[in-house]
């Protein structure tokens, strides 16, 4: 069974750019979280999807950022426009029910020049 | 607000047995789970406590007591590829949102 499957691994872009963050949750898993680690602090919660819904965004950091999660499957996360602090690693995670376990994506680390 | 303290790095030998605490300060508390995570890699289930006590799985064990607002991973006859971090995080409320600890980079030496 695949695992959580994030996109791209890597991602390096100028300030004021945009860029769009891709994952695709274990299939059948209908909650879908982003969490993001800025250098040297802990992962910090972003947002909660319960299939298409937003179910919890209140870890978002402000409105340049936007996550879709379309037909309840993939999710994307669009940073518009970046800007350095969002340099970090952003994770997604998925999970069959809202209890413990939680399946975390081997993240997109994102750099912002 | 929320917090997780645990320590930031801790070094053992092969072999050896190693414990991971962490305490926390949340405005609620469903359970205290343990994530190990490998440079570049992506974070990994451990164990999850939500009653006080002891859980094993395998080498490793997490204890919780909830009185105390604390917790710990053991980890026993370490291995080199037990050298990763490890996080302790906090299901505060509904939706299995986890708050998490800084992490505890552990260095496992011959």
């Amino acid at each position: 069974e695949a695992g959580v499957t994030q996109f791209p691994s890597h991602s390096v872009i100028e300030k004021g750019q945009t860029v769009t963050l891709r994952c695709d949750p274990i299939s059948g898993h209908d909650n879908l979280y982003w969490y993001r680690r800025v250098m040297g602090k802990e992962i910090k919660f972003l947002l909660h999807f319960v299939k298409e819904s937003k179910q919890d965004e209140s870890g978002m950091p402000n409105n340049r950022f936007l996550a879709e999660r379309t037909g309840g499957t993939y999710s994307t996360l669009k940073v518009q426009p970046a800007e350095l602090e969002d340099s970090g690693v952003y994770f997604c995670a998925s999970s069959q029910d809202q209890g413990a376990r939680a399946f975390f994506g081997q993240g997109t680390r994102l750099t912002v020049v | 607000g929320q917090s997780l303290e645990q320590p930031s790095e801790v070094t053992a030998v092969e072999g050896a047995i190693v414990q991971i605490n962490c305490t926390y300060q949340t405005s609620g508390f469903y359970g205290l789970s343990w994530y190990q995570q490998h440079d570049g890699g992506a974070p990994t289930f451990l164990s999850y406590n939500a009653l006080d006590g002891l859980e094993e799985t395998g080498r490793f064990s997490s204890f919780l007591s909830r009185s105390d607002s604390y917790g710990y991973l053991l980890l026993q006859e370490l291995q080199m590829k037990d050298s990763a971090s490890y996080f302790c995080a906090v299901n505060a409320g509904g939706g299995n949102k986890l708050t998490f600890g800084t992490g505890t980079q552990l260095k496992v030496e011959l």
